[in-house]
């Protein structure tokens, strides 16, 4: 059980414009930074959207990173075939039994 | 180019101690404001943070691992390790190190992984 909630899966088409939403309570999303991951298959994650919305270097303005209150998002517009991939939110949880850095579950997102 | 290589058993027996090393290379372990972590992700499911160290050795683990773990840094060798105690099943995973940069990314930004590797835990 993950303590920051994502949808198991998400889908679109070339060209479409898809988000992936993740949501958390007061102590994650809701007071510190949200960063997105994205996990293509065999490889280790990478650094997509880090403090809400940025990107790194690198990183296609295709992909745009938004947040309000315990809630955050991910959109990918003009989906294409090479982001066929797993998605993970993450943020720094300021829990009462000591910090930590805690994951959504992850969405898998198919490109039809 | 900074690059990191985890090494380790990839067969620990239950009740035993999950040891792995993570060695850096392409820059130094000491340089800037990095912190260096240990993330797990069992097959088929999503990442769990283990822990983290700064080369000061101040350390930050998972609260659920927290009994369990311990991480180290040893600067003369650029690398650090994870020890994770009383390991079962529910242990096994792929292990990642990464490196994380608080001054360019915060807490939770990891920029550079590496390629993981399979820890099972079986008799």
């Amino acid at each position: 059980q993950s303590v920051l909630t994502q949808p198991p899966s998400a889908s679109g088409t070339p060209g479409q414009r898809v988000t992936i939403s993740c949501s958390g309570s007061s102590s994650n999303i809701g007071s510190n930074y949200v960063y997105w991951y994205q996990q293509l298959p065999g490889t280790a994650p990478k650094l997509l959207i880090y403090r809400n919305n940025q990107r790194p270097s690198g990183v296609p303005d295709r992909f745009s990173g938004s947040k309000s209150g315990t809630s955050a998002s991910l959109a990918i517009s003009g989906l294409r075939s090479e982001d066929e991939a797993d998605y993970y939110c993450a943020a720094w949880d300021d829990s009462l039994s000591g910090p930590d850095v805690v994951f959504g579950g992850g969405t898998k997102l198919t490109v039809l | 180019q900074v690059q990191l290589q985890e090494s380790g058993p990839g067969l620990v027996k239950p009740s035993q101690t999950l040891s792995l090393t993570c060695t850096v290379s392409g820059g130094s372990i000491s340089s800037g404001s990095y912190y260096w972590s240990w993330i797990r992700q069992p097959a088929g499911k999503g990442l769990e943070w283990i822990g983290r160290i700064y080369t000061s050795g101040s350390t930050n683990y998972n609260p659920s691992l927290k009994s369990r773990v311990t991480i180290s840094v040893d600067t003369s060798k650029n690398q650090f390790s994870l020890k994770l105690s009383s390991v079962t099943a529910a242990d096994t995973a792929v292990y990642y190190c990464a490196r994380g940069d608080g001054y360019s990314y915060g807490y939770a930004g990891f920029d550079y992984w590496g390629q993981g590797t399979l820890v099972t835990v079986s008799s």
